[in-house]
């Protein structure tokens, strides 16, 4: 079965901390892991997914294939930054969870003025 | 471009009762997806829908049924409902392409509450 933890369901930082929200993984095979952001009032939407290896507004995520882990980092956060944060799985081509998301319980991050 | 469009945004319903959520997908996406999103939860999957077919289904019992229309819009419907079903419910549409997993883009919801 396929699993996503994330152990924060708050996190608080201020303005220009460093944060990190966490997301481990269950899943036999090689998943493709995503992170979900949602805005206050706003629908959920694709922050970004580990096979592009984008920075989307100064995220970066890298996938530890080793300690099954995607967790998501900004080096300086911005009170824009406050949202709902999912991580999220999914099966690649050919196997019969792909497409499906998995996703995790969410982090609701605050950034402090 | 037009986005994903769910209706209708809220419904109260009593149980027992049965129930039709509709979901307009994105222009160009041809694979709708249904998830539940239950108070405090992160979404879980009910079933996807590819060119009118169902195409995989989460742990749902069977009274939650769907369907796809050519237009690729979809419906999802739910009999007998209980309590529990009471939840967000969003519909993500994508384009079915390669190996990799396509990206999902999702409505903003129908709150379901049963009564």
């Amino acid at each position: 079965a396929q699993r996503v933890t994330q152990p924060e369901k708050l996190l608080s930082v201020f303005k220009g901390a460093p944060v990190e929200l966490k997301c481990n993984y269950s899943y036999s095979g090689s998943p493709e892991l995503f992170w979900y952001v949602q805005y206050s009032r706003q629908r959920l939407q694709l922050l970004l997914r580990h096979i592009s290896r984008e920075s989307i507004k100064g995220f970066t995520a890298d996938l530890n294939k080793g300690e099954t882990s995607f967790h998501l980092k900004k080096p300086f956060a911005q009170e824009e930054d406050s949202a709902m944060y999912y991580c999220a799985l999914s099966g690649q081509g050919g196997g019969t969870s792909y497409g499906k998301l998995t996703f995790g319980q969410g982090t609701i991050l605050t950034v402090h003025p | 471009e037009t986005g994903v469009t769910q209706s209708p945004t809220h419904l109260i319903k009593t149980r027992g009762q049965q129930v039709t959520l509709r979901c307009s997908s994105q222009s160009g996406h041809n694979t709708v997806s249904w998830y539940q999103q239950a108070l405090g939860q992160g979404p879980q999957f009910i079933f996807q829908y590819y060119r009118e077919e169902e195409n995989g289904r989460g742990n749902f019992p069977p009274r939650f049924s769907g369907l796809q229309f050519p237009n690729y819009s979809s419906e999802l419907n739910v009999n007998a409902l209980e309590l529990d079903d009471s939840a967000l419910y969003l519909c993500a549409s994508s384009l079915r392409g390669g190996v990799s997993a396509d990206t999902q883009y999702f409505g903003p919801g129908t709150r379901l509450t049963v009564l």
